[in-house]
């Protein structure tokens, strides 16, 4: 089964400061995606990554940052973060194809003081 | 720019009843739709998928129907249990380019009542 792990359930943190989100996928998929979803809203695609060290920006991709520096590995950055990022966030991942399905992690629920 | 609007936001159904969800969508280059199911505490997982070379598609009680000219799309789920509230997604994405990224709708919360 395609397993893809974040660092942490729950976060909190406070305004300012530098957050880190980490995810794993076990699939040896090219392509990786950061999503946060808020109620009302659905999924918003913040960054994606479809090969190591390559990245494109998504609908939102403002306040964030992001590093693949290894394949199976793809992390979120807040460089400062601010009340209007708390949210959950969704990391996923899916092939190299056309429609490729793609795979979701557990999410992180993200609180910024 | 919503490129993929979902109805209804919310949902309500009693057991063995019929639940539809409705999305349309304004980009004619998209030729891939799927819809996401997400159970409370978890990510959102395929249900099922579509490509518009087909007007529908059946996996057990999930269907899709599919209208190309009204670029709208439906996920029907007949005899609806409860272990069917969940919140459902529907999506988009097209060939070439950003193939693999997807464009979701709002979600919809459906409630199966015992």
């Amino acid at each position: 089964d395609v397993k893809v792990t974040q660092s942490s359930r729950y976060l909190v943190k406070r305004t300012g400061e530098k957050v880190f989100l980490e995810c794993v996928q076990d699939m040896d998929h090219e392509n990786m995606f950061w999503y946060r979803q808020d109620p009302g809203l659905g999924l918003r695609l913040i960054y994606f990554s479809y090969d190591v060290k390559m990245k494109e920006k998504g609908d939102i991709p403002e306040g964030y940052s992001v590093s693949r520096e290894k394949k199976e590995r793809f992390s979120l950055i807040l460089e400062s973060a601010s009340t209007n990022q708390t949210s959950m966030y969704l990391c996923a991942s899916s092939l190299w194809v056309s429609g490729g399905e793609q795979f979701f992690g557990p999410g992180t629920r993200l609180t910024v003081l | 720019q919503q490129q993929v609007k979902q109805s209804p936001q919310s949902l309500i159904v009693q057991k063995g009843g019929i639940s539809i969800i409705n999305c349309a969508y304004e980009n004619t280059a998209f030729d891939y739709f799927p819809w996401y199911q997400q159970f409370p505490g978890k990510g959102p997982a395929l249900l099922i998928a579509i490509r518009p070379d087909v007007s529908e598609k059946k996996e057990g009680r999930f269907t899709i129907s599919f209208n190309k000219s009204a670029k709208q799309f439906s996920l029907h789920i007949m005899d609806s249990q409860p272990g069917d509230s969940a919140t459902y997604f529907c999506a988009a994405s097209k060939s070439g380019g950003s193939n693999y990224k997807l464009t979701f709708g709002k979600g919809t919360l459906l409630t199966v009542n015992p």
